[in-house]
This record gives C-alpha cells, sequence and structure tokens, in this order.
C-alpha cells in the first residue's frame, strides 16, 4: 500500500503552460516535503510544509499544504525546460521516523 | 560545503555475488540513510545509521546490509544479488533538523545481470 499517492505519474507541457501536481494521502503528517529530481541526480529538497493550510513560494513555485495536513499540491506557473523532473513528496513524521515518499510526478515541459 | 558523495557511480554485477557501495555524508552530518529506487516502487526506505547505530530499518530482506563508521561515513552490503535488486541506490545524510530533511547524493547505478 502506497501511502501517498502523486498524480498525474507523468505530464508533458509546453514552455510557458501552468501546472498542478498533487500529493494526497489518508495519513496525517507532522511535514510535507518536496524534492525534485533530474535524471543522473539525487533528489533535491525544494521545501518543507508543516502548517496545516501553509502555502510557501518558491520563484514560480507555489506550494500548498492542506488544512488536515494529509495532501499537499505543487503549481508551476509559466513553466521552463529547466523545471523538467521527477517531482516527489515525502511524508514527515515526528521524531526520527523515516520519510514516507511517494512515486512522483515525471514532468516534461518541452520549448 | 561539499555535498554527499556515492561511489562507485556505475556498477554491473552478476546473479550471486555481492556488493558493496559507499557513502560520504555532508560534513557534520551524523545520520545517514539508504534509499532504492526503481521505476516500479519508486524510492523505497533500506535503513538509517546514526552515530554508528542502525536507528531505523525498512522492509528489505536481510541480504541488505549496512554500516557507519566513526566519521559518518557509511557502507551498504548487499549478497547473493538478484536481478530484481537493479536498481539506483541512493544515500541521504541529514543534519538532525526537526523535519528530518534529506540530502541526497547522486547515487549508484547498479545493474544485474
Amino acid at each position: 500500500t502506497q501511502l501517498l499517492e502523486q498524480s498525474p505519474q507523468f505530464l508533458s507541457i509546453q514552455e510557458g503552460e501552468n501546472l498542478t501536481v498533487y500529493c494526497n494521502s489518508s495519513s496525517v503528517f507532522s511535514s510535507l516535503q518536496w524534492y525534485r529530481q533530474e535524471p543522473g541526480e539525487g533528489p533535491v529538497l525544494l521545501v518543507t510544509v508543516v502548517t496545516g493550510g501553509e502555502v510557501k513560494k518558491l520563484k514560480r513555485l507555489t506550494f500548498q499544504f492542506g488544512d488536515a495536513r494529509k495532501d499537499s499540491s505543487l503549481h508551476i506557473t509559466a513553466a521552463q525546460p529547466g523545471d523538467t523532473g521527477l517531482y516527489l513528496c515525502a511524508g514527515g513524521y515526528s521524531g526520527n521516523t523515516p520519510l514516507v515518499f511517494g512515486k512522483g510526478t515525471r514532468l516534461s515541459v518541452i520549448a | 560545503k561539499a555535498g554527499v558523495t556515492q561511489t562507485p557511480r556505475y556498477l554491473i554485477k552478476t546473479r550471486g555475488q555481492q556488493v558493496t557501495l559507499s557513502c560520504s555524508p555532508i560534513s557534520g552530518h551524523r545520520s545517514v540513510s539508504w534509499y532504492q529506487q526503481t521505476p516500479g516502487q519508486g524510492l523505497q526506505f533500506l535503513f538509517e545509521y546514526f552515530s554508528e547505530t542502525q536507528r531505523n530499518k525498512g522492509n528489505f530482506p536481510g541480504r541488505f546490509s549496512g554500516r557507519q563508521f566513526s566519521n559518518s561515513r557509511s557502507e551498504m552490503n548487499v549478497s547473493t544479488l538478484e536481478l530484481g535488486d537493479s536498481a539506483l541506490y541512493l544515500c541521504a545524510s541529514s543534519g538532525g533538523g526537526v523535519f528530518y530533511e534529506q540530502y541526497f547524493g547522486p547515487g549508484t547505478r547498479l545493474t544485474v545481470t
């Protein structure tokens, strides 16, 4: 059973379009992290959200944590080819408990 | 600060052999975690070491083992390799932040033939 479901699995869009990817769970998390992984590299942490309803912006990327802390979304405005990669969400619990990762959304932005 | 380094980057082994992968964490990070990443299963947690002790363990068979040295460097060993062990093995270090944020290395691509 996958604790964190990410959708869509694959997304191919044109440069300049907007997009939203989702991360859903039936579990409550103390934090939700988003990572981006480019081919041949390990995932890189983009953001951590910790409060229900929290919204964080990172340039053209907007991250939101659901009110109940069970889900999250990532919105990209005016996507660029450099945004191409695998976007992973990870749910965190309190204490030194390992993160739970979703399977990711593979985004391709075509110039 | 230098990032997490992993060696080797690529490895080809034959079924039944064993393999050892190495990871050097970010300086000052005492927690090192290992993950297996495959297209079908995504990123799966293997185990975590903190101050030379295994602190957490995922749901993998005993063929997968690890250790951590006093300088926080870590090794992962897989014995009696199976075809299904072909994957990208990622190491991540954590600096003890409240939210357990992971800093990943580039991974070791293991192919078992």
